[in-house]
C-alpha cells in the first residue's frame, strides 16, 4: 500500500523564518517516480508548488516560491523534502506531497502538513 | 505559465442528474508527438487530500466509477458525472502537466440541489 507521510509543519514568524518539510514514502519504489509538492491555503484552491524528477537532477518551481523554496530527495531514505526560506504570510497553507504517475498526474497524496506564517 | 480556468465556480445538481464542469487552458496542452492531452481531473472532499479521477483528459484512474468521464482536446475540456450521487459532493479541479509548471484550475464546488 502506497503511503506518504508529511511532517515538519508548524508556526513560524514572517520575514525570514524557515521550515523544512519532509515526506516519508513507502509501498512503492520511491527512486522510480517523480514527486511533487502542492499547497492549499485555508479555504482556497490547490496551488502546485514544485516537482523533482526520479534522480533529483531536474527541479521546477512555481513563480510564487522560486528562489525561496528548494525541493530535494534522498532516495536511500525514501524521503522527499521542501526547504522553505524567507517565509511570508501568504505561504500559510496545508502542504501536500504527492507521487507522480507517468509524466504528471498525481496518483497518491499524503494527508498534508500545516504551515502557518504569522507573528 | 499556462492558466487554467474552470467554470462554473459552483454548481448545484439534483441527484441522478448530469453534472458538467468545464476547464479551459490559456494554451494548448495537446502534445503533437503522441497526440495526448496533458490534462487531469481531481476530486477533493472536505478534510481530505485530492483524489485523481482522470488523466490524459479521458483515462479514468483505476477504481473510479464509470459515471465519471472526461473529454476535450487542445484548450477545452469537460468533466461529466452522468448520474450524480450523494457521495460526489466535492470540489473538482483540473490540472495541466504539459508545461514544467503544473498549474491547477481554481476549482468547482459541486453540491446537491
Amino acid at each position: 500500500e502506497v503511503q506518504l507521510l508529511e511532517s515538519g509543519g508548524g508556526l513560524v514568524e514572517p520575514g525570514g523564518g524557515s521550515l523544512r518539510l519532509s515526506c516519508a514514502a513507502s509501498g512503492f519504489t520511491f527512486s522510480s517516480y517523480s514527486m511533487s509538492w502542492v499547497r492549499q491555503a485555508p479555504g482556497k484552491g490547490l496551488e502546485w508548488v514544485s516537482l523533482i524528477n526520479e534522480s533529483g537532477g531536474n527541479r521546477f518551481y512555481a513563480d510564487s516560491v522560486k528562489g525561496r523554496f528548494t525541493i530535494s530527495r534522498d532516495n536511500s531514505k525514501n524521503t522527499l523534502y521542501l526547504q522553505m526560506n524567507s517565509l511570508r504570510a501568504e505561504d500559510t497553507a496545508i502542504y501536500y506531497c504527492a507521487k507522480m504517475l507517468l509524466t504528471g498526474p498525481l496518483d497518491y497524496w499524503g494527508q498534508g502538513t500545516l504551515v502557518t506564517v504569522s507573528s | 505559465d499556462i492558466v487554467m480556468t474552470q467554470s462554473p465556480d459552483s454548481l448545484a445538481v439534483s441527484l441522478g442528474e448530469r453534472a458538467t464542469i468545464t476547464c479551459k487552458s490559456s494554451q494548448s496542452v495537446l502534445y503533437s508527438s503522441n497526440n495526448k492531452n496533458y490534462l487531469a481531473w481531481y476530486q477533493q472532499k472536505p478534510g481530505q487530500p485530492p483524489k485523481l479521477l482522470i488523466y490524459w483528459a479521458s483515462t479514468r484512474e483505476s477504481g473510479v466509477p464509470d459515471r465519471f468521464s472526461g473529454s476535450g482536446s487542445g484548450t477545452d475540456f469537460t468533466l461529466t458525472i452522468s448520474s450524480l450521487q450523494a457521495e460526489d459532493v466535492a470540489v473538482y479541479y483540473c490540472q495541466q502537466y504539459y508545461s514544467t509548471l503544473h498549474t491547477f484550475g481554481q476549482g468547482t464546488k459541486l453540491e446537491i440541489k
